[in-house]
């Protein structure tokens, strides 16, 4: 089955820096990732929708100059955290639907970001 | 605005029994609903999807229902396995809109009692 990877799987900064989080399709190209976060007892909440090639496009309330978002191939898309603070601290998940067909979406494992 | 709801944060089941998870939308555009199944720490796992022109869809021990006027859709399994314990959401999509993304309800935590 189609494979989506995270790394790091879980990752602790301290506030002000920068954090990466990469999102790999191992088996398939995906032209089209997606980024959520989720809280603890929360939805998944849709972070942005990002498509190979061009920008990314943010949902309502998140701030894009905040959370980078690079899909630089079919196969690879990055989250980058800037200058993070306390309350970025959540469980980052990304998913990537088949550029071969098919509505749904695979997830990656998630990545836990703890801003200290 | 919670487009898509799953109104019980949990439900417990005994094993062997049945597991009815529901899930209730809001949208009329959306046409396709998903099914996925959550651990702690891990991401979502896809387990069962209905198109709108359907109103049922199984395999194996799942089976979602649809219920279109309603905006309703539930998730069967039968027979109930404590490995079923997870978080479960539901997801809905607009197949033929803009982007395609997913709008995922609140998740019922499914407890199999042995």
């Amino acid at each position: 089955g189609a494979v989506v990877s995270q790394h790091p799987s879980w990752v602790i900064c301290k506030s002000g820096t920068s954090v990466k989080i990469e999102c790999r399709s191992l088996d398939f190209q995906a032209t089209t990732m997606f980024w959520y976060r989720q809280f603890p007892k929360q939805s998944l909440m849709l972070m942005a929708t990002s498509n190979e090639g061009s920008k990314a496009t943010y949902e309502q309330g998140v701030e894009k100059d905040k959370f980078l978002i690079n899909h630089a191939s079919l196969t690879l898309s990055t989250l980058t955290v800037t200058s993070a603070h306390p309350e970025d601290s959540s469980f980052y998940i990304c998913s990537a639907r088949d550029a071969g067909g098919g509505f749904g979406q695979y997830f990656g494992p998630g990545t836990r970001l703890t801003v200290t | 605005d919670q487009q898509v709801k799953q109104n019980s944060p949990s439900l417990s089941v005994q094993e062997g029994r049945i597991s009815i998870l529901n899930c209730d939308y809001t949208n009329s555009m959306f046409d396709y609903f998903l099914w996925y199944k959550k651990y702690p720490a891990e991401g979502p796992t896809f387990l069962i999807s209905i198109s709108s022109i359907k109103d049922k869809n199984e395999d194996g021990r799942f089976t979602v229902f649809l219920n279109k006027s309603a905006k309703h859709l539930s998730l069967h399994i039968v027979p109930s396995q404590p490995g079923d314990s997870a978080v479960y959401f539901c997801a809905a999509s607009e197949v033929w809109g803009a982007t395609n993304k997913l709008i995922f309800g609140t998740g019922t935590l499914l407890a199999v009692q042995p």
